[in-house]
């Protein structure tokens, strides 16, 4: 069974750091591209960055570029973000999600059931 | 950057149809993606490629995509497909993944 379980997610203070992980089972991980997805309180989802399976390709969204990092570590089955410099409004529940392999256009078919981020002072 | 736009809510009496639009400029050109969200739950992918479903989504779910928008097309609705509805595509220019802003569903 395909499972994806987010962890490192509470609260923290503006301009500090935070490290996300999120492990994986019941697939071989090294071989999926793998995203990180937020969602404010009440808000819409959106998209924060992905890594490919050999972690050589990385993006990010244009509001954590320069402050987060993707990564993974394919022998743990473990993939990261290092969120720094935090903002207010980087306060969400992020979910990590597992693209559908062998598609030209990324989308997911699974997801985990996220972490919740909030960042206040 | 790329925008999708989608209305905020839609509603419908159970059995009748609900139709969810996502706007994009050329849109038509690009993949479209539909997820599906119930509250505290994570999101479903419920249409893929713009109009193909994954296995165990019902035939009631439908899609198309031409011009600049897409459309998501649930039939029969009954009172369990009451949730949050997103468009995503990939935008090749920036390389960025795109959600439009969610349709919530409601049935009366």
């Amino acid at each position: 069974e395909v499972q994806l379980v987010e962890s490192g997610g509470g609260l923290v203070q503006p301009g500090r750091s935070l490290r996300l992980s999120c492990a994986a089972s019941g697939f071989s991980f090294n071989a999926f591209w793998m995203h990180w997805v937020r969602q404010a309180p009440g808000k819409g989802l959106v998209w924060v960055a992905r890594v490919s399976n050999d972690e050589i390709t990385t993006n990010y969204a244009d509001s954590v570029k320069g402050r987060f990092t993707i990564s993974r570590d394919n022998a743990k089955n473990l993939l990261f973000l290092q969120m720094n410099s935090l903002r207010v409004d980087d306060t969400a529940v992020y979910f990590c999600a597992r693209v559908v392999p062998g598609v030209d256009t990324p989308m997911f078919d699974f997801w985990g059931p996220g972490t919740l981020v909030t960042v206040s002072s | 950057s790329y925008v999708l736009t989608q209305p905020p809510s839609v509603s419908v009496a159970p059995g009748k149809t609900a139709r969810f639009s996502c706007g994009g400029s050329d849109i038509g050109s690009k993949s479209v993606h539909w997820y599906q969200q119930k509250p505290g739950q994570a999101p479903v992918l419920v249409i893929y490629y713009d109009r193909d479903r994954p296995s165990g989504i019902p035939e009631r779910f439908s899609g198309s995509n031409s011009g600049n928008t897409a459309t998501l097309t649930i039939s029969r609705v009954e009172p369990a497909d009451e949730a949050d509805y997103y468009c995503q595509v990939w935008d090749r220019n920036s390389d960025h993944l795109v959600f439009g802003g969610g349709t919530r569903l409601t049935v009366l």
